[in-house]
């Protein structure tokens, strides 16, 4: 079976650009989450959707918005793209959904770079 | 800025020596998670421990939990040098929150 698919999985772009980074996550699994990682540090969260509802959000700004699919996938969108926002983004897909999540299935990341 | 917090940042053993590390974290749990992560990988899920258990196994893997100290540890025995990564303790909060993680390097 495959895993969590991201994609792209390395992109660089320009302050102000914006980007969409994509996510499919593993067949049967309903929650997916997105995570920031910058380098040396533990991931961040951002959002977490489940059943194409949005059920918790990070302390991020409002630059950032994500939305979840009919199939479960889901994007998530960074406008006005900053210099601080290069960094590993990471979406993990689980069963459950709301406050108590299990076992989470990370993809292998998008590694933006912002110039 | 950071959920949980790791100790130590980073752990340098040789093959065959076991490495222990912890875990604090500030709220109530359900469950308490470990991850590992290869340099510039996905995270890829250890084991689960729920707040009503105290200790579990997984193979060379051992996860003790406190939560009157609201503190976990990860053992791992008889490290190999496949074992470097960096590993995050995580737990739900309304979702899943990441420690800063603890660097281990095992030399061969």
């Amino acid at each position: 079976d495959a895993g969590v698919t991201q994609s792209p999985t390395h992109l660089i772009k320009t302050r102000g650009q914006h980007v969409t980074l994509r996510c499919s996550p593993i067949s049967g699994h309903k929650s997916v989450s997105w995570y920031q990682q910058v380098l040396g540090q533990g991931p961040q969260f951002i959002f977490q959707y489940y059943e194409k509802e949005e059920r918790g959000r990070g302390n991020f700004p409002d630059r950032f918005s994500a939305r979840q699919f009919p199939n479960y996938s889901s994007e998530l969108n960074v406008n006005a793209l900053l210099l601080g926002d290069s960094a590993l983004y990471l979406c993990a897909s689980g069963l459950a959904g709301g406050p108590y999540p299990g076992e989470l299935f990370f993809g292998e990341g998008s590694r933006l770079t912002v110039l | 800025s950071q959920q949980g917090e790791e100790d130590p940042q980073a752990l340098s053993i040789q093959e065959g020596e076991n490495a222990t590390m912890n875990c604090s974290y500030k709220t109530s749990i359900n469950n308490l998670q470990w991850y590992r992560q290869n340099s510039g990988r996905g995270l890829v899920h250890l084991i689960l421990i729920r707040s009503n258990e105290r200790e579990k196994h997984s193979g060379r893997l051992r996860v003790t939990l406190d939560t009157s100290k609201k503190s976990s540890s990860l053992l791992i025995t008889a490290s190999r040098a496949a074992d470097t990564a960096s590993y995050f303790c995580a737990y739900n909060n309304n979702d899943m929150r990441f420690g800063a993680g603890t660097r281990l390097t095992v030399k061969p």
